[in-house]
């Protein structure tokens, strides 16, 4: 079974420019999750997606940050305009979904690293 | 808020010798427990997970942690140390009540002396 799919793995750019992060989540994975892992701290939920609606965006720096999850499947995160402090790897995570009161495991993806100068 | 504390940004242990890695917790109901991995420029893994089950959790490449409510804590052992165990770890709580989004600690890194 293929993983979760993130691409670029790596992207450097200057501050004030735009960045795209794409997410391929595990196929038929219901929920997906975009985290910001800022060097030496823990990851932070930035958006919840369950298939197509967004569940959770409450960390989600909104003036600058969107994200989308067309047809429910792949998702991408965008950041417009960037600044110093966006540097940190966006991680990507599919889990089954909600359904049932049970949790369903998250399954993360390699992750981006985003370096703005 | 609820939140995540780990002990100890940094442990350096002998290879043989006993790993150990703290995780406490913060909030009234008790939560999912999780601890999961990172290796370098790697997604995370999930070693084990604590679901209102059995209160000591066995994982992946010999990790086991014992959730203790009144301590509220969910600490992270291996009786013996492997070079390969090198690498980030992560203690992470969930809620219900939350959607099951992850809050994370700020990470232990382990470091495994020959």
């Amino acid at each position: 079974e293929a993983g979760v799919a993130q691409s670029p793995r790596y992207k450097i750019i200057e501050k004030r420019q735009s960045v795209a992060f794409w997410c391929n989540p595990i196929s038929g994975h219901a929920t997906l999750y975009w985290y910001q892992q800022i060097l030496g701290q823990g990851p932070k939920l930035l958006i919840q997606f369950q298939n197509n609606g967004v569940v959770d965006d409450s960390q989600l720096p909104k003036d600058r940050f969107s994200a989308e999850r067309l047809k429910g499947v792949d998702s991408t995160l965008k950041i417009q305009p960037a600044k110093l402090e966006d540097s940190a790897v966006y991680l990507c995570a599919s889990s089954a979904g909600l359904a049932g009161g049970r949790h369903n495991e998250q399954f993360f993806g390699p992750g981006t690293r985003l370096t703005v100068l | 808020a609820q939140s995540v504390t780990q002990l100890g940004s940094h442990v350096s242990v002998s290879e043989g010798a006993l790993v150990l890695l703290r995780c406490n917790y913060s909030s009234s109901v008790p939560p999912y427990l999780f601890w999961y991995v990172q290796y370098p420029n790697q997604g995370l893994q999930l070693l084990l997970k604590y679901t209102s089950a059995a209160t000591l959790v066995k994982g992946i490449n010999g990790f086991e942690a014992e959730f203790k409510k009144s301590e509220t804590s969910f600490h992270l052992t291996k009786p013996s140390a492997h070079m390969s165990d090198a690498a980030e770890y992560f203690c992470a709580v969930s809620y219900k009540d939350s959607s099951y989004k992850l809050i994370f600690g700020s990470g232990t890194r382990l470091l495994v002396r020959p």
